[in-house]
């Protein structure tokens, strides 16, 4: 256990609906970060958060996706109509600065049926 | 742009023999490198990182990796393996001037006794 929680740890949902997850990093983590990992592949970076300022977004993400950091403690990350193509592992990193190791949670697993 | 390539996607050696998990790397400035692995049903545990000084860096559970720039490499090592370091194993690098860190596709490290 890292210390950084997710919940949920699995979702099933239709193609159409929206998703929310939740993560909790380590307490005195200022950075948070989303990925999300298909299998046989690395992390891919979603976004990342310097308190609770959204300093990156990646390209690759469309407008469906948006995440949120409200009081620099936990962050949520909502999927719009999901897609099947959104169907993936999401993973929630925290680290203390810029040079630190990531401390990652275990994941939630996201089923577009 | 930074990007990470991970050439094997598979590594097997047998118990007590050194093993080699090779990454090469692409940035436009400095590189922090990392490396993480991740066992079944568990989350990525980092291992060891390379940010400035010695070219030789050790970590966790008997892992080291050496710091080439002129070959842009920054492979993992371990002198004698063992069966429980079976797992797969993930290289990143951060620019010093990005926020995001990049993963490389991952490397499944076999240790059969």
């Amino acid at each position: 256990d890292t210390g950084v929680s997710q919940d949920p740890r699995h979702k099933i949902t239709k193609r159409g609906q929206n998703v929310t997850f939740r993560c909790d990093p380590i307490s005195e983590h200022n950075r948070l970060y989303w990925y999300r990992q298909t299998l046989g592949q690395g992390p891919e970076f979603l976004t990342y958060f310097q308190n609770e300022a959204q300093l990156e977004k990646s390209r690759l993400l469309s407008d469906r996706f948006s995440a949120e950091r409200p009081k620099g403690s936990f962050s949520t990350l909502e999927i719009q109509r999901t897609e099947q193509g959104d169907s993936a592992m999401y993973l929630c990193a925290s680290s203390l600065a810029s040079v630190d190791e990531q401390f990652f949670g275990p994941g939630t697993r996201l089923t577009v049926l | 742009a930074q990007s990470v390539a991970q050439p094997e996607d598979q590594v097997n050696v047998a118990e007590g023999n050194p093993l080699t998990v090779k990454c090469t790397y692409s940035v436009s400035g400095n590189p922090y490198l990392f490396w993480y692995v991740q066992y079944p049903n568990r989350g990525l545990q980092f291992l060891l990182k390379y940010i400035t000084g010695d070219n030789l860096v050790k970590g966790s559970y008997g892992f080291e990796a050496e710091f080439n720039k002129s070959q842009t490499s920054f492979h993992l090592k371990k002198p004698s393996a063992l069966v429980s370091d079976s797992a797969l194993y993930f290289c990143a690098v951060r620019d010093t001037n990005a926020g995001k860190s990049t993963f490389g596709d991952g490397t499944t490290l076999t240790v059969k006794p």
